[in-house]
């Protein structure tokens, strides 16, 4: 059983250009959470995704970042228009289904690290 | 709103040492208590959870006690190796919802 795969793991663009970070949970999780590490600091929740819905999307900021999770195929996070504030590694993590949720750990990726330059 | 507060890093020891992190946290109802452990370069791991009061979560030789009373769910270890090196997030989750994390502890061993 494959853990959580993202992709890529390392991420060079040019301020202005667009980041595309995927994530494909583990075989049966429908749960998908996005969190940005930036240099030396904690997990900051960005955005939780159930199978074509956003549930919580409260750490998202307001411009230049989206995420969706389609019926079929991984999580996408996109960064359009990229600053170097957004240098910083995105992980993505999967849970089971709702039902046994509370009581059941996040399987973390490897993370992306996204470097603009 | 909840929220996980943990001892600020980096905190370094000889090995062999014995180990304590500390963590409070804030939230409404019984929420889980976890912490995830992430080595240079990687993602997080788990290393233990607790899901209601007085339960101890316990892996590779780490402890921590879910405290309703004092609110807390502190990390041990009893003799810590340099392979322990690493930072250390706890965290918490209350609802069908996201998991919320400490700002990380560094972890440093000596030989």
């Amino acid at each position: 059983n494959a853990g959580v795969m993202q992709n890529p793991r390392h991420l060079v663009r040019r301020r202005g250009q667009e980041a595309r970070l995927r994530c494909s949970p583990m075989k049966g999780h429908s749960h998908v959470y996005w969190y940005r590490q930036l240099p030396e600091e904690g997990l900051k929740f960005m955005v939780y995704l159930q199978k074509e819905n956003i549930i919580d999307e409260s750490g998202m900021p307001k411009e230049r970042f989206s995420a969706e999770f389609p019926k079929e195929g991984p999580s996408i996070l996109r960064i359009q228009q990229v600053v170097r504030g957004d240098s910083a590694a995105y992980f993505c993590a999967s849970s089971p289904p709702t039902g046994r949720t509370l009581n059941t750990e996040a399987f973390f990726g490897q993370g992306t690290r996204l470097t603009v330059v | 709103g909840n929220s996980v507060t943990q001892m600020e890093g980096p905190v370094t020891l000889s090995e062999e040492a014995f180990l304590t992190i500390n963590c409070t946290y804030t939230a409404t109802g019984y929420p889980s208590l976890f912490w995830y452990v992430q080595y240079p370069g990687e993602g997080l791991q788990l290393l233990l959870k607790a899901t209601k009061a007085d339960d101890k979560g316990s892996n590779k030789g780490f402890e921590a006690t879910y405290r309703k009373e004092t609110t807390s769910f502190h990390l041990e270890k009893g003799s810590v190796q340099v392979s322990d090196s690493a930072v250390y997030f706890c965290a918490l989750r209350s609802s069908a919802s996201k998991i919320i994390f400490g700002s990380g502890t560094r972890l440093s061993i000596r030989p």
